[in-house]
């Protein structure tokens, strides 16, 4: 089973709301990722954990706060965003084995618009 | 820092014709290299990966890549193209940490 999972799959959301985006795996995979991919673009690397704690934040406005609170799941909890920030957001995983690169297995992503 | 350069945005070609979509890469250590295929609205689907060992790597869907080292590439080839091969395609480069970076992406269309 190579599968992530992500929820919801579509999502509209207000400046003022607070929002979460959910990715699960079962795979025993203990890195997992978010990354932003805009229209036409490619992904861009937003978070990574390893093992549960966060290793790479790239510069990512606080109003995105991500939570791994086991190895299977990974929360990005939205807040006050703008409308730029609307996007299609991906989660991946991966083994997690230190110092050795890995396939990253994406899911289906949440397509995020902000109002 | 890695970075990818995918140089064609968009090609085109016809049904049952021959594939192939450029991928230079820029690292200054052992690169780990990787295609994905998007289909519009989706998640991102591995084609194949490079980490070491034969420079031919045969992937899903009947692609293969060739690494060559000298001219920092790693293109995707397809003998025959079919009309569900339409889609995005990106170039990824990693680093042992784990921070991958995605080339711009390719869109192929494929006339009937």
């Amino acid at each position: 089973d190579t599968e992530v999972t992500q929820t919801p799959k579509h999502l509209v959301m207000g400046m003022t709301n607070k929002k979460s985006l959910k990715c699960e795996q079962h795979m025993g995979h203990r890195a997992m990722y978010w990354y932003k991919q805009k229209a036409k673009k490619p992904p861009e690397l937003m978070f990574v954990y390893s093992y549960e704690k966060l290793s790479i934040n790239e510069s990512v406005p606080s109003r995105f706060s991500p939570e791994c609170p086991n190895s299977s799941l990974l929360n990005l909890h939205l807040h006050a965003l703008q409308p730029e920030d609307s996007a299609l957001y991906l989660c991946a995983s991966s083994q997690g084995t230190m110092g050795r690169q890995e396939t990253q297995y994406f899911g289906p992503g949440t397509r995020l618009l902000v109002l | 820092a890695q970075s990818v350069t995918q140089p064609d945005i968009h090609i085109t070609v016809s049904e049952g014709a021959s594939l192939e979509l450029r991928c230079n890469y820029s690292y200054g250590a052992t690169p780990y290299l990787f295609w994905y295929v998007q289909s519009p609205g989706q998640g991102l689907q591995l084609l194949l990966k490079y980490f070491s060992g034969d420079t031919l790597v045969q992937g899903i869907k009947g692609f293969e890549a060739e690494f060559k080292r000298s001219q920092s590439s790693f293109n995707l080839r397809k003998p025959s193209v079919h009309w569900s091969d339409a889609a995005e395609y990106f170039c990824a480069v990693g680093a042992l940490n784990n921070d991958m970076r995605f080339g711009a992406g390719t869109r192929l269309t494929v006339k009937p």
